[in-house]
């Protein structure tokens, strides 16, 4: 089975530019997160994700960020305009959501270093 | 803020040493979960312990909870080189379903020297 696979591992972007981060989830699931994480810090929680709706928004900065699920296709978590305080690993993690089953299953991130 | 705080933030230890990592928490929990990190890659799921548990194994693993004194410790035994990484716990709050977000703690970097 494949796993969480996001894409790409790596972007840069400029200051201004958009940054856009593809994640999709292992078969069969239909809760996606996304994280944040810093060197060397732990990770921050974003968004979480069912199909075509959000669910939990409250760790998503209120500007230039935004996250979609959509019913066809992988989730996609999109940052405008990006400033170097962006530069960081992005993870994304699915879940089947079933009840019992509480571990989340991680891609192997997308860094994105902003010049 | 932050569910999760963890200690040690790093510790070092011998190949055959046993390591212990502790992570304390805020509010109440459904469950707390324990990941793995290798450097520069994603978190990988070890052991997850429900909030009406007070002990679980799994391999090497040894997990404990206490609710009354929110925090947990995971163990491992006989640690080998390869478990050179960071460990986070992860916290589900309580209230929510079961497959809600999960809150990481700082982490604690464990290297195993051979």
């Amino acid at each position: 089975n494949a796993g969480v696979m996001q894409n790409p591992r790596h972007l840069v972007r400029r200051r201004g530019q958009e940054a856009r981060l593809r994640c999709s989830p292992v078969k069969g699931h239909s809760h996606v997160y996304w994280y944040r994480q810093l060197p060397e810090e732990g990770l921050k929680f974003m968004v979480y994700l069912q199909k075509e709706n959000i669910i939990d928004e409250s760790g998503m900065p209120k500007e230039r960020f935004s996250a979609e699920f959509p019913k066809e296709g992988p989730s996609i978590l999109r940052i405008q305009q990006v400033v170097r305080g962006d530069s960081a690993a992005y993870f994304c993690a699915s879940s089947s959501g079933q009840v019992g089953t509480g571990e989340l299953f991680f891609g192997e991130g997308s860094r994105l270093t902003v010049l | 803020s932050q569910q999760g705080e963890e200690d040690p933030q790093a510790l070092s230890i011998q190949e055959g040493e046993n390591a212990t990592m502790n992570c304390s928490y805020k509010t109440s929990i459904n469950n707390l979960q324990w990941y793995r990190q290798n450097s520069g890659r994603g978190l990988v799921h070890l052991i997850l312990i429900r909030s009406n548990e007070r002990e679980k194994h799994s391999g090497r693993l040894r997990v404990t909870l206490d609710t009354s004194k929110k925090s947990s410790s995971l163990l491992i035994t006989a640690s080998r080189a390869a478990d050179t990484a960071s460990y986070f716990c992860a916290t589900r709050g309580a209230g929510g379903t079961s497959y809600g977000k999960l809150i990481f703690g700082q982490g604690t970097i464990l290297t195993v020297h051979p």
